[in-house]
């Protein structure tokens, strides 16, 4: 069983539509949340981080942990062409130092 | 400020030589992750250094891979008798602390690693 799990899409949403991005992960113990952008040919780029349940809200993104279910999402609103990207979720492990990627959603936005 | 920093950004070598990656972390960043990405495929672990001790090097794919860190700073990966699978694109990642809120990990733009 993998540490994290994403379905790996595509996920096709219009122009101006919420994209909603799931991921799973199997460690109770863990900690910190995070979500990453990659545009294809470069490196992973932090879009959010999130520590304790609920929301959390940033521009068009927002951050949902439920660490009860285990699960960690990623709303995007309004989205844009531009943000049609892979979008990997990482979790640290029970003392924190090691970071589990899981294999990330590919996303278009179509106009 | 200045981000993670890699060099080379590509790196093309023959089979059986040995290469040498470096990754200057963002200042100030105690902890530094190297990972590897194959080509359309996820993140792969390598090691973890806090300061210049690594207590995590359970990703290291052999004996052929090694890395070291000095002075809580700049580190190097070196792949010795290179073959044609370790060809892909290695990151470098550092954060503040390496643990509890406040650990995000930045990003290095990475070298890709071709082996004839």
């Amino acid at each position: 069983q993998k540490e994290v799990e994403q379905n790996s899409g595509p996920l096709s949403v219009p122009e101006g539509a919420i994209a909603s991005l799931n991921c799973t992960y199997s460690d109770r113990g863990s900690q910190s949340f995070f979500w990453y952008r990659q545009y294809s040919g470069k490196s992973p780029e932090l879009i959010m981080s999130i520590y304790s349940n609920g929301d959390k809200e940033d521009g068009r993104f927002t951050a949902q942990l439920n660490k009860a279910s285990q699960y960690v999402s990623l709303l995007i609103r309004d989205s844009q062409p531009s943000d049609s990207a892979t979008y990997l979720c990482a979790v640290t492990g029970v003392g924190f130092n090691k970071f589990y990627f899981g294999s990330g959603t590919k996303l278009n936005v179509k106009p | 400020g200045a981000g993670v920093s890699q060099s080379p950004s590509n790196k093309v070598t023959e089979k059986g030589k040995d290469v040498e990656l470096r990754c200057d972390p963002i200042s100030g960043h105690t902890a530094l992750y190297w990972y590897r990405q194959s080509l359309g495929q996820g993140l792969e672990f390598l090691i973890y250094f806090q300061g210049n001790s690594a207590p995590d090097k359970s990703g290291l794919p052999s004996d052929r891979f090694s890395a070291e860190r000095t002075g809580g700073s700049v580190s190097t990966l070196t792949i010795q008798r290179t073959q044609q699978e370790d060809s892909a694109v290695y990151l470098c990642a550092s954060s503040y602390q390496g643990g509890g809120s406040g650990n995000e990990q930045f990003f290095g733009p990475g070298t890709r690693l071709t082996v004839l």
